[in-house]
């Protein structure tokens, strides 16, 4: 069974340019969540999707943004990049069953912005 | 997501068992106990969860207090590739498939060090 797949591994971006990320949930996985990693913040959520509507969101500003396709894979988009947004950017799978079932993580996007 | 709280770092040497607490006081009557580890520069991983009775994985024992506000995680016998950040997390299990928030809310975890 294929784990949970993002692309690409590893971005280099300039200040103001935007960048899409994807993943891609293990098959028959309904849910998609997105994170992000800095050694200030920690683990931080970024919104999550099931059956491609958008369940929550978290406090970020709207240069974030993402999207689940009807095959569940997903995608997440920064626009304006700052400095900032230098972190590693990670999304989630799970079957849909909530706390029920564990949550599967791909092995992340580590995007730099110079 | 109810919180968690877990002290910040733990040492074990190699090879003696392990144990890693978490209080969760606020738990509700259908937050499931997680458990995930990071090893650095990678994607957290699952290592067990439960409900209400101990479990038993390959990886790992999670013992849940009887008024499950606490949990710990067991690991029998500690390896260097033990060494990582351990995230305990509770999860609503709630009644509904598809409805709710599937999202994880991490704090900061344990970091583990594992002496040779």
């Amino acid at each position: 069974k294929a784990g949970v797949t993002q692309t690409p591994r590893y971005l280099i971006k300039t200040r103001g340019q935007q960048v899409t990320l994807s993943c891609s949930p293990i098959s028959g996985h309904r849910s998609v969540s997105w994170y992000q990693q800095t050694p200030g913040q920690g683990l931080q959520f970024l919104f999550e999707y099931f059956s491609e509507t958008q369940r929550n969101k978290g406090n970020f500003p709207g240069r974030f943004s993402g999207r689940q396709f009807s095959n569940s894979r997903s995608e997440m988009n920064v626009s304006t990049l700052e400095l900032g947004d230098s972190a590693l950017y990670l999304c989630a799978s799970t079957r849909g069953d909530r706390g029920r079932t564990e949550a599967f993580f791909g092995q992340g996007t580590r995007l730099t912005v110079v | 997501d109810a919180k968690t709280t877990q002290p910040n770092s733990m040492e074990s040497n190699e090879e003696e068992p392990v144990h890693l607490p978490c209080n969760h006081s606020t738990i509700s009557g259908t937050d499931y106990i997680h458990w995930y580890l990071q090893l650095p520069s990678q994607g957290p991983e699952y290592v067990i969860h439960g409900l209400t009775s101990n479990v038993n994985n390959r990886m790992a024992s999670l013992a849940i207090a009887e008024d499950r506000k606490s949990s710990t995680l067991i690991l029998h016998r500690a390896t260097l590739r033990d060494a990582a950040v351990y995230y305990c997390i509770l999860r609503d299990g709630g009644r509904y498939s598809g409805a709710g928030s599937y999202q994880l809310t991490f704090g900061k975890g344990t970091k583990l060090s594992v002496i040779p």
